[in-house]
Parts: structure tokens; C-alpha cells; sequence
């Protein structure tokens, strides 16, 4: 069974319209993380939630915003997405900061923007 | 001195063979080096990780070797299937880290 869930898996928007993607988990993890994935390259942290605290990564942009309305559940908001924000963006969670062995982090199957 | 640099690119081995993935990092702080598979249209899903106080650490066809002095970590993955064909990725993190540093990737291909 899924435990990190992502919906949808295919989005469509157009350029400048704003759009949210969703995650839950069925982990109870205290960490939620978001990722954009492009093309043949690594996962780039977007930024990421320890229960209620919010924290962006330095190079994110601001057309990226973030909820977490409770531990389950977590959304990405893109303002005015631009052509170059088309990418897979993966959730992922972790049972707290420092991930260790017994704390790995579990990813979403992601979700799949493109912008017409 | 964040990075986690990755090599091969891209990988292709004959099936029965042994794929060979390594990664190297200079931040010796780094203490937990998960190892991550991803099949097209998936998200990763962590496939074995290592602490830098053993030297190798095996799980069933894939082993971690681990070389301290060097900074320098690879994958092996023993009697290669085509089953295995995905992109791979070297990752480390340290305790009190809030996130991981990945490398490139690396895809592979095996060829039946």
C-alpha cells in the first residue's frame, strides 16, 4: 500500500496560472519534504516542513509556497508557474530531521507538471 | 564541499554481469550514505545505505563498498537483471542534517 501519496500524477496548467499539487501520508512521519525533479537530473529540495515549521531552502523561488494543514497532508502552490517550473515534483517524508538508517526518507510517486 | 559527485553517467551492462556505481564527497562530516533506485515514472526508493564505520555492507545482490580515507563509496549490484534498469543515485546526509545531497544519477541498462 502507498504511504506517501501524490494527486495528481499528470497535471496540465497554463503559463501564469496558478496551480497546487498535493501529498499525504499514512506514515505519521514529522517531516515532509518537496522536490523538483527535471529531466535526467537529481532530486532538488524545494523545501521541507518539521511538523509545523516551515523551511525554505535558500535557492527556491518565491513563486513556490508551501501548507501543511495538519501531519498528514502537505500542498505546493506555484503562483505563475513559468515554462521552466514543467518537472516531476516528488513528496517525500522522514520520521524526523537527520536521516539516519533507521529514518530514510519515503517518496511519493510525484506528480508530473507541464505548462501549455 | 556539499556535493556528492557521481560517475558513471550512464551505465550498460549485460545481464549476469556486475554494475559498478561510485561516488565520491568531501565533507567528512557526511556520516549516512543511502544509496536510491528510481524506475521511470516513480519516485526514489531507497535501496541500501551505509555508515562510514564498516567498509561494506551487503543486501542480497547489492552491496556498498565504503572507503573512508578516500571519500569514496560505490554501489555493486551482483548478477545484473534487466529488472534492475533505473536510475541510480548516491546520496549522503550527517546527523542534524536537514536534507540530503544527492549525486547526478546514473542510468542503467542491462542488456538481457
Amino acid at each position: 500500500d502507498a504511504m506517501v501519496i501524490q494527486n495528481p500524477r499528470y497535471q496540465v496548467t497554463q503559463f501564469g496560472k496558478p496551480v497546487t499539487l498535493s501529498c499525504s501520508q499514512t506514515l505519521n512521519h514529522n517531516v515532509m519534504y518537496w522536490y523538483q525533479q527535471k529531466s535526467s537530473q537529481a532530486p532538488k529540495l524545494l523545501f521541507h516542513y518539521y511538523d509545523k515549521d516551515f523551511n525554505n531552502e535558500a535557492d527556491t523561488p518565491d513563486n513556490f509556497q508551501s501548507r501543511r494543514p495538519n501531519t498528514s497532508f502537505c500542498f505546493l502552490d506555484i503562483r505563475s508557474p513559468g515554462l521552466g517550473d514543467a518537472a516531476m515534483y516528488l513528496c517525500a517524508t522522514s520520521r524526523d530531521l537527520g536521516v539516519r538508517s533507521n529514518q530514510p526518507q519515503h517518496f511519493g510517486d510525484g506528480t508530473r507538471l507541464s505548462i501549455l | 564541499q556539499q556535493q556528492v559527485k557521481q560517475s558513471p553517467q550512464s551505465l550498460i551492462v549485460q545481464k549476469g554481469g556486475i554494475s559498478i556505481i561510485n561516488c565520491a564527497y568531501e565533507n567528512t562530516a557526511f556520516d549516512y550514505f543511502p544509496w536510491y533506485q528510481q524506475f521511470p515514472g516513480k519516485g526514489p526508493a531507497l535501496l541500501i545505505a551505509i555508515r562510514p564505520d564498516v567498509s561494506e555492507k551487503k543486501e542480497g545482490r547489492f552491496t556498498i563498498s565504503f572507503n573512508k580515507s578516500a571519500k569514496q563509496f560505490s554501489l555493486h549490484i551482483m548478477d545484473s537483471q534487466p529488472g534492475d534498469s533505473a536510475t541510480y543515485f548516491c546520496a549522503a546526509t550527517f546527523q542534524g542534517a536537514q536534507k540530503l545531497v544527492f549525486g547526478q544519477g546514473t542510468r542503467l541498462t542491462i542488456n538481457p
